[in-house]
């Protein structure tokens, strides 16, 4: 199965600067999810967007937090004003339209400093 | 909230040998069922999903679901050094499809 390709792989950035993480679908899909992994803990969800459109997001997915698709191709992660506590891997995911699986991009490792 | 358990292990096994490794979920609306296989710094690679009760086989994997005790296990068979890595346990419901994950089993395959 086709992955998406996520930029960068690894950002480091000063803490209260603003990071956007960027996936690329190879195919035309229309499902993204945004996921993250701290450091040696779970796999996290932060947000589902579904045709344009945030469809749900968690807790941790605040005010900090914003998606958007500009082109409709790229789909973007901006995370305002950083904090040391965001830095983890950042994964995009996406679903296939035919069944309920989920495949992740390789992932954007941010550092906040 | 949905929680997903699972032994974070380590769990070593000798080539050649069964690995199995389990898991279970509180949601009893949780309708997928996913195996992710993640190497140290890489990204969650699904290796099986599973809907119904029972087993499924894919080559050296079989994922087995118990529906009614809210538990999935997947057993690697012939296990290899290559199979060394963290097996992530998700699952998802039909209504939302967001995975909820648990913090892995790690798996030592020794030569």
């Amino acid at each position: 199965e086709p992955e998406v390709t996520q930029t960068p792989s690894h950002q480091v950035t000063q803490m209260g600067q603003e990071v956007i993480l960027r996936c690329v679908p190879i195919s035309n899909h229309l499902y993204f999810y945004w996921y993250r992994q701290i450091l040696g803990q779970k796999v996290e969800f932060l947000v589902s967007f579904y045709n344009n459109e945030i469809s749900e997001k968690s807790e941790i997915f605040d005010d900090q937090f914003s998606v958007e698709r500009p082109d409709g191709s790229n789909f973007t992660l901006k995370i305002r004003s950083t904090k040391l506590e965001d830095s983890a891997m950042y994964f995009c995911a996406r679903r296939t339209r035919d069944r309920n699986t989920i495949y992740f991009g390789e992932g954007s490792w941010l550092t906040v400093v | 909230q949905k929680e997903v358990e699972q032994n974070s292990g380590p769990l070593s096994v000798p080539e050649g040998a069964i690995a199995s490794l389990n898991c279970t979920y509180s949601d009893r609306g949780s309708q997928s069922f996913f195996w992710y296989r993640q190497y140290s710094g890489k990204s969650p690679e699904l290796i099986m999903f599973i809907y119904s009760n029972g087993d499924k086989e894919d080559g050296r994997f079989t994922a087995q679901l118990n529906k009614a005790s809210q538990y999935v296990s997947l057993l690697i068979r012939d296990s290899q050094p290559s199979d060394s890595a963290t097996y992530l346990c998700a699952v998802s419901s039909s209504n939302d499809y967001k995975l909820s994950f648990g913090a892995g089993t790690t798996v030592t395959v020794r030569a």
